[in-house]
């Protein structure tokens, strides 16, 4: 168990919804990435939070989209979905400061989108 | 383009025996990571490598980094059947706070 948690678990939409996925970090941390894994590939990055601004993004289209609270707690909204969107989504909370820095990550949203 | 290739993609090897994974990277990083997934499972981190010649062990597992030639590897010794899974590096590009997963090795181990 890594401390960080994720809602919700499953989740099915159809094409052209949107959706909210939710992440809690770990206790302390301050920084928080956000992954699409789609079956059988590795995770892609869509972007990254550090103290509630967005700091770094991946090759994600705008809508997806992010937040990051106060209490470092995480959402991602994705807009007018599309079925490539089905995947498993995973945040991954870390503690920023130089040096090394360790990701750990929740156990993930699994999303279907028909 | 920005690449991290493992290889190879899948390993089944007998228990007992050795092998090493490789990763290769097209950009310039500051840190490269190994994560271990198990089938339907969330990732685990296994070692964070920080500068070139680091080398981290952890049980049958070590992991080093060469940053000139963009290269790191996961040597397993005397494998295990609980060491399968599926192995995933990964490099930050330097001056950005993105990351860049590899491909992914899935290892069986046959008891």
């Amino acid at each position: 168990e890594t401390g960080v948690t994720q809602s919700p678990t499953h989740l099915i939409k159809t094409r052209g919804q949107q959706v909210t996925l939710r992440c809690s970090s770990q206790s302390g941390h301050n920084t928080v990435s956000w992954y699409q894994q789609a079956l059988g590939q590795g995770p892609q990055f869509i972007f990254q939070y550090y103290r509630e601004e967005e700091n770094g993004r991946g090759n994600f289209p705008p809508r997806f989209s992010g937040l990051q609270f106060p209490n470092y707690s995480s959402e991602l909204n994705v807009n007018a979905l599309e079925l490539d969107d089905s995947a498993l989504y995973l945040c991954a909370s870390s503690f920023r400061a130089g040096g090394q820095e360790t990701q750990y990550f929740g156990p993930g949203t699994r999303l279907l989108v028909l | 383009e920005l690449k991290v290739e493992q290889n190879p993609l899948f390993l089944s090897m007998q228990e007992g025996k050795n092998y090493t994974i490789y990763c290769n990277y097209s950009t310039t990083s500051d840190r490269l990571y190994w994560y271990r997934q198990d089938p339907g499972k969330s990732l685990e981190s296994l070692f964070v490598l920080l500068s070139n010649g680091a080398v981290k062990q952890e049980g049958r597992l070590m992991a080093s980094l060469d940053t000139k030639a963009r290269l790191s590897t996961l040597h397993i010794t005397a494998a295990v059947h609980d060491l399968s899974a599926t192995y995933f590096c990964a490099v930050d590009i330097t001056g950005t706070y993105k990351y860049i997963f590899g491909t992914g090795t899935r290892l069986k181990v046959l008891a």
